[in-house]
């Protein structure tokens, strides 16, 4: 199946650092989506954008549409232990009867106390 | 807790068996979506119905059908197992604004 790129696909990080994740593709999106995903449980929805160009924050988090459409990237302040988790990003192609979702393959954030 | 529920939690069968995965929306949602997560293949979108009506196809397989009840529950069917068809299976639910999807806790099929 599709899969965008998605990198980092692992750091490791100190507790009170800022982290930075991205995602690419060839292909034009409507929607960028950026989920974390604890183990043993779904993803949560964490930002939703919706035009490029668009910056939006979620407390710590910060995600941007970008200009092209091909690209958003993912940004958290400060880490905090529980910041600990998987994030996908999540693109969403087409529009109302042919539009799908496809997923990055995943960012592991470990954070060290 | 996301108010989506899934049963079974785990399921365990054999190839080319029948299995039958269950949903239930979180409640006033009249959207939800069925997604695969594997190892191999990450997370893939597999289909989306609206109050019923299929609305959406990603990446499902022929031997895999979904249905959404009056009462807006849904089931995920899949047949004619394979060993590359064990994954998290998770469906979601979502209300007016259909990308901000909520997630139940999954099923986790076997196939042995």
């Amino acid at each position: 199946g599709q899969q965008l790129n998605q990198s980092p696909q692992s750091m490791f990080i100190q507790e009170g650092e800022d982290v930075s994740m991205n995602c690419t593709s060839s292909s034009i999106f409507n929607t960028w989506l950026w989920y974390k995903q604890d183990p043993g449980e779904g993803p949560v929805l964490l930002i939703a954008l919706y035009k490029a160009g668009e910056l939006t924050s979620n407390g710590r988090l910060t995600a941007q549409f970008g200009i092209t459409r091909k690209d958003s990237f993912l940004n958290i302040s400060a880490s905090i232990p529980s910041d600990v988790g998987i994030y996908f990003c999540a693109g969403q192609l087409g529009f109302s009867g042919t539009y799908k979702y496809i997923f990055g393959t995943g960012t592991r954030l470990k954070v060290l106390a | 807790d996301s108010g989506v529920t899934q049963t079974p939690k785990h399921l365990i069968t054999a190839t080319g068996q029948r299995v039958t995965l269950r949903c239930s929306p979180r409640s006033g949602d009249l959207s939800v979506y069925w997604y695969q997560q594997s190892l191999d293949q990450g997370l893939q979108f597999l289909i989306q119905y609206y109050n019923g009506e299929e609305r959406a196809k990603g990446n499902i397989l022929e031997r895999f059908s979904a249905q959404q009840f009056p009462d807006l529950h849904s089931e995920l069917n899949l047949s004619s197992l394979e060993l590359g068809d064990s994954a998290l299976y998770f469906c979601a639910s979502s209300g007016l604004l259909a990308n901000e999807q909520f997630f139940g806790p999954g099923t986790r099929l076997t196939v042995l």
